[in-house]
């Protein structure tokens, strides 16, 4: 596609469900970046992918949160027995290999009620 | 990667150039300087970045100090459009070579 595409856009779910999160990369980017925003705060780092290995998953707040990614193409963000808390909008970056430039998604917007 | 120190707001008047400022004292040498803003609602983008000579695209400019301690970002002519978080961060290399560290940002408020 022309960008990177998230679904859903918008997600609500009930406190102690699991949810999944999807990112579509650019076509041809090796990089996949994940982040989260609660409202009205800055962009918090979760996990990076190169490829399909995740070299850098320092940013994931706990066990609950779990990042994959098939083909190095498609990533898959879960939470489980999700927590008021996990409310915020998770944002998907890719870039291309050897370059520093990210393009984001518009996001996912998680309601934990 | 260094930490950077931005102010939390600015205003500019629509048409007339909009200077964000930027300090990263603690920079290193093969670190790069990277701006992105945030459209209320929207995913951030990437403008600009640059390692020490000044830069400029069709968005914006980037002027770093000789001394590379800081920086800034100029848009040349402000539009409303341009009201936003402009996110100053630096980063090892120009490549992928890792995440990028958000700070808090400017909001910069362009007003009519």
């Amino acid at each position: 596609g022309a960008g990177v595409s998230q679904s859903p856009s918008n997600k609500v779910t009930e406190k102690g469900k699991d949810v999944e999160l999807r990112c579509d990369p650019i076509s041809g980017h090796t990089a996949l970046y994940w982040y989260r925003q609660s409202l009205g705060q800055g962009l918090e780092f979760l996990i990076y992918f190169q490829g399909n290995s995740a070299p850098d998953k320092s940013g994931l707040p706990s066990d609950r949160f779990s990042a994959e990614r098939t083909g190095g193409s498609v990533s898959t963000l879960t939470i489980q027995r999700t927590q008021q808390e996990d409310s915020a909008v998770y944002l998907c970056a890719s870039s291309r290999p050897g370059a520093g430039e990210l393009f984001f998604g518009e996001g996912s917007r998680l309601t934990v009620l | 990667d260094a930490k950077t120190t931005q102010p939390p707001s600015m205003d500019c008047a629509e048409g007339r150039a909009a200077n964000l400022p930027c300090n990263h004292s603690t920079i290193s040498g093969n670190e790069y300087v990277y701006w992105y803003r945030q459209i209320h609602s929207q995913g951030p983008q990437y403008i600009i970045h640059g390692l020490k000579n000044n830069e400029t695209n069709e968005m914006a400019s980037l002027i770093i100090t000789e001394d590379r301690k800081s920086s800034t970002l100029i848009l040349p002519h402000a539009t409303l459009r341009d009201t936003a978080v402009y996110y100053c961060i630096v980063r090892v290399g120009s490549g992928n070579t890792g995440k990028l560290i958000f700070g808090q940002g400017t909001t910069l408020q362009v007003k009519p």
